[in-house]
């Protein structure tokens, strides 16, 4: 079975410094995995996606994250944070070939001004 | 950008009651799916819809809970009997193709609290 821990339920960062949310995931399979974003009262929104090609995979908004297979972890950075990255994030995986998407918990990411 | 809308945003029911939550997906998706996350908990799959049947559904979609696309643009979840548990927020989702190539889309979510 595929799952995702995001090891932080809350992050808080000043604007302009690095941003860095943790997702480690379990799968029996090649895991094609995700990063959503979710802003207050909108849709969760795709960021990024791996699905087996670059292990760096970029994303929108600047945002980048890192397949490492030995370490089983995808992390989300992002070099420098802004006021409106402010929102909940989902680490997300699923297996080739499947349908439902495997959330993780969710992390919130204040930014400080 | 096409975008995929729910309504209501926020519905209130006794339990008991049956609540019928609406998405629209967008116009060319062919797959649909319904998700929802209890307070404090994860983002969970319910059920997922194809060519006007269910292609997988997860142990949380019991009895209950039923899916409907009636007129070919709404795409429905309805609770028959509510209880305290289903208190959630219930996203509806949809994708052009299936599998882990295709991104799925999500709407804002419908907030359903059943007192």
């Amino acid at each position: 079975a595929q799952s995702v821990t995001q090891l932080d339920s809350h992050v808080s960062v000043s604007e302009g410094t690095p941003v860095l949310l943790r997702c480690n995931y379990s799968s029996s399979y090649s895991p094609s995995l995700f990063w959503y974003v979710q802003h207050p009262n909108k849709g969760l929104q795709l960021l990024l996606k791996y699905t087996s090609a670059a292990t760096l995979v970029k994303g929108i908004n600047g945002f980048e994250a890192e397949f490492k297979k030995s370490e089983t972890s995808f992390h989300l950075t992002k070099p420098s944070a802004h006021m409106s990255d402010a929102a909940e994030y989902f680490c997300v995986v699923i297996r080739a070939g499947n349908t439902p998407l495997v959330f993780g918990k969710g992390t919130r990411l204040s930014v400080i001004a | 950008e096409p975008e995929v809308t729910q309504t209501p945003s926020h519905q209130v029911t006794q339990m008991g009651q049956e609540v019928i939550l609406r998405c629209v997906p967008i116009s060319n998706h062919l797959y649909f799916y319904w998700y929802r996350q209890i307070l404090g908990q994860k983002v969970e799959f319910l059920v997922s819809f194809y060519n006007n049947e269910i292609s997988e559904k997860s142990e949380i979609f019991d009895d209950q809970f039923s899916v409907e696309r009636p007129d070919g643009s709404n795409f429905t979840l309805k609770i028959r009997s509510t209880k305290l548990e289903d208190s959630a927020m219930y996203f509806c989702a949809s994708s052009a193709d299936r599998g882990s190539y295709n991104e799925q889309f999500f709407g804002p979510g419908t907030r359903l609290t059943v007192l």
